[in-house]
């Protein structure tokens, strides 16, 4: 089963611009991990916020979290071609259950 | 970071064989396994949870007799896709934790096997 959904579902931009993806979920967290994939590759992680934190950075990553909401975002500023890819949450810890993803195509 | 090998990469397999695939922990160990199924476009869907040294945890419409999981060390998982058919065709993933590392940390993934059963 999957515990996020994420939108958009898909996101073109132009390089330089900023891309922001939500994800949204069921039940309660201890932590959300947000990962990028490649196509036809594994994921990588980018960040993982905890659920007593609101706000978090890393490089041109912004994560925010909501528990009230259920809700995080993920920003990326002056993105990149190179950041094309999808972009998935991911909640309950010990299984790691993925959201829907947000595919992310950057023009140069 | 650690480094999760995952073999093959790509496979094509006739109607009715079986299939393996490995996922190796390379420079770390993983109590704790798990596998993934991805569509195309689409999400990644947990389909079981590997225990090292114990029977796999399956996700609820996986059948265990077909996607048999063994875990026999700590640096590695197998899947086996027994008797394909072409609705198994799909990319394989597989993730680990470090062994002792609590929830609050990060899976690291291999680079997933794509499965066409012909």
């Amino acid at each position: 089963s999957q515990q996020g959904e994420e939108d958009p579902q898909a996101l073109s931009i132009q390089e330089g611009e900023n891309a922001t993806m939500n994800c949204s979920y069921k039940t309660s967290i201890n932590n959300l991990q947000w990962y990028r994939q490649n196509s036809g590759r594994g994921l990588v992680h980018l960040i993982l916020i905890r659920s007593n934190e609101r706000e978090k950075h890393s490089g041109r990553l912004r994560v925010t979290l909501d528990t009230s909401k259920k809700s995080s975002s993920l920003l990326i500023t002056a993105s990149r071609a190179a950041d094309t890819a999808s972009y998935f949450c991911a909640t309950d810890p010990d299984k790691l259950i993925f959201g829907t993803g947000t595919r992310l195509q950057v023009f140069p | 970071g650690a480094v999760v090998s995952q073999h093959p990469s790509r496979v094509i397999c006739k109607s009715g064989t079986s299939v393996k695939i490995e996922c190796r922990s390379l420079d770390f160990q993983a109590t704790t396994m798990f596998w993934y199924r991805q569509f195309p476009k689409q999400s990644l869907m947990l389909m079981a949870t590997s225990n090292e040294g114990s029977k796999a945890t399956y996700e609820q419409g996986v059948e265990k007799d077909k996607f048999l999981i063994n875990h026999a060390s700590l640096t590695l998982s197998t899947l086996t896709v027994t008797s394909a058919h072409p609705e198994d065709s799909s990319f394989y993933i597989c993730s680990a934790r470090r062994r002792g590392s609590s929830s609050n940390t990060e899976a690291f993934f291999g680079q997933g096997t794509r499965l066409t059963v012909v």
